[in-house]
């Protein structure tokens, strides 16, 4: 069975403040995808990014990016900078192949002025 | 139009109401979902369509019925619903269902708020 967990339920930070969202996973495959979706207030999920299991390199894109450990089975996702349009539900997911993604349940990321 | 679109994006219905939600997907893909997200819960995948053929159903009671007429459409028909199936119901696309040891990115609409009295 698969498993995703977002221990952080809700975080409020100040603009231009550094935050990082813990996503922590279980799975008995040795292949398997990870994503990032973004799901702001009109409730689109917006596609952030899709890891492979077998390619562990650190990636960023603008302010954001995303540390993948193997060894802890964690793929977190940091934004720099933060901006109140970055306001909004974040969800991890995990896919071991096919088409049935895993979702954590999110966490709600607010950033005030 | 681009991306992934739904209509209606809001939708209020009765429990002896019938409706329809749809979904249209430009972005040439092959396969389409339907998702349920209720509050407090991880989403939760309901059917799944591959070149319009049902490939998967995540035991969905009968209430909800979908049609996939062709690979860019697929409605989801609703009768006699529930209470607890107020949710916001979310499509998603992705170029072909995949096999089980590879993956293709899900691309989301921005779902149908629906409301079940």
């Amino acid at each position: 069975a698969q498993k995703v967990t977002q221990a952080q339920t809700e975080i409020s930070v100040v603009e231009k403040e550094d935050v990082t969202l813990d996503c922590v996973y279980e799975t008995r495959d040795t292949t398997y995808y990870l994503f990032w979706y973004k799901q702001p207030p009109s409730g689109e999920l917006v596609f952030l990014i899709r890891r492979n299991s077998f390619d562990e390199q650190n990636e960023i894109s603008g302010r954001y990016s995303w540390n993948f450990q193997k060894s802890t089975s964690s793929f977190n996702f940091t934004i720099t900078a933060s901006q109140v349009v970055d306001s909004a539900v974040y969800f991890c997911a995990l896919t071991g192949g096919g088409n049935k993604l895993t979702f954590g349940t999110g966490t709600q990321l607010k950033v005030e002025l | 139009e681009t991306g992934v679109t739904q209509t209606p994006r809001h939708l209020v219905m009765g429990m002896t109401n019938k409706k329809s939600l749809k979904c249209e997907q430009h972005l040439g893909h092959n396969a389409m979902y339907w998702y349920k997200q209720s509050a407090k819960k991880p989403l939760e995948l309901m059917f799944v369509y591959n070149f319009k053929e049902q490939t998967e159903n995540n035991s969905v009671p009968s209430r909800f019925s979908p049609e996939c007429p062709n690979s860019s459409h697929l409605f989801l028909h609703l009768h006699t619903l529930q209470p607890e199936d107020s949710a916001l119901y979310l499509c998603a696309s992705s170029l072909q269902a995949p096999s089980d040891t590879s993956t293709d990115t899900q691309y989301f609409g921005p779902g149908t708020r629906l409301t079940v009295l």
